[in-house]
């Protein structure tokens, strides 16, 4: 079965540091462009970063020197390492995988970020 | 990058037929065919509906379509049904960014 599973949410302090990771099954994250969206509470989505399967990798302008999308090949999985979070980072951050141009065809079930003190 | 443009709320009845706009520019959605559209239940990761402005992933309704027309992309929903009530999201390519950019979302609402 194709399907993408987060984990690594939590509470965080303003200023602090989190590591969410994206296990995939059913595919191959390398041969994938992999995706972070998130969605902030009663808010809409919103694309954070991306990273190629040839490895070049793209963030929103908020989140630029903050957070670092990654994959480890070997365990077929996609991290998004985020530091220096603030208050409006709170957020579900859904892992996503890209079928074609903007299109996200597998999508995990998203886990919970708040930032708050 | 701004956020599409997108009606806040939409509504209809069971077996009626409704329409969700998603407004851009000629450097995203009216550029490119490369709209797509999502459906979210609350507290569910979204889904996708249709890509590449017209094409369907297997498994979803033909009773959902997408269209375009200059900077604005449609999604019709015909013959209504209680699990349509859902938020839609779309999505379009844009040259300023190698990220897409989604619309603000819709509340779908079936009477």
């Amino acid at each position: 079965e194709v399907q993408l599973v987060e984990s690594g949410g939590g509470l965080v302090q303003p200023g602090g540091s989190l590591t969410l990771s994206c296990a995939a099954s059913g595919f191959i994250v390398s041969d994938n462009y992999m995706n972070w969206v998130r969605q902030a509470p009663g808010k809409g989505l919103e694309w954070v970063s991306v990273i190629y399967s040839g490895g070049s990798t793209y963030y929103v302008d908020s989140v630029k020197g903050r957070f670092t999308i990654s994959r480890h090949n070997s365990e077929n999985t996609v991290y998004l390492q985020m530091n220096s979070l603030r208050p409006e980072d709170t957020a579900v951050y859904y892992c996503a995988k890209l079928l074609t141009t903007a299109a996200l065809d597998i999508w995990g079930q998203g886990t919970l970020v708040t930032v708050s003190s | 990058q701004s956020a599409l443009t997108q009606p806040a709320s939409v509504s209809g009845s069971p077996g009626q037929s409704i329409t969700i706009s998603c407004t851009g520019t000629s450097s995203d959605v009216g550029g490119y065919n490369y709209v797509s559209w999502y459906q979210q239940h609350p507290g569910k990761a979204p889904k996708l509906m249709i890509y590449d402005v017209t094409n369907r992933p297997s498994g979803v309704s033909n009773r959902f379509s997408g269209s375009k027309s200059g900077n604005t992309a449609s999604l019709n929903i015909s013959g209504l049904q209680a699990d349509d009530e859902a938020d839609y999201y779309c999505n379009s390519y844009t040259r300023s960014s190698p990220l897409g950019v989604f619309g603000g979302g819709t509340k779908l609402t079936v009477l």
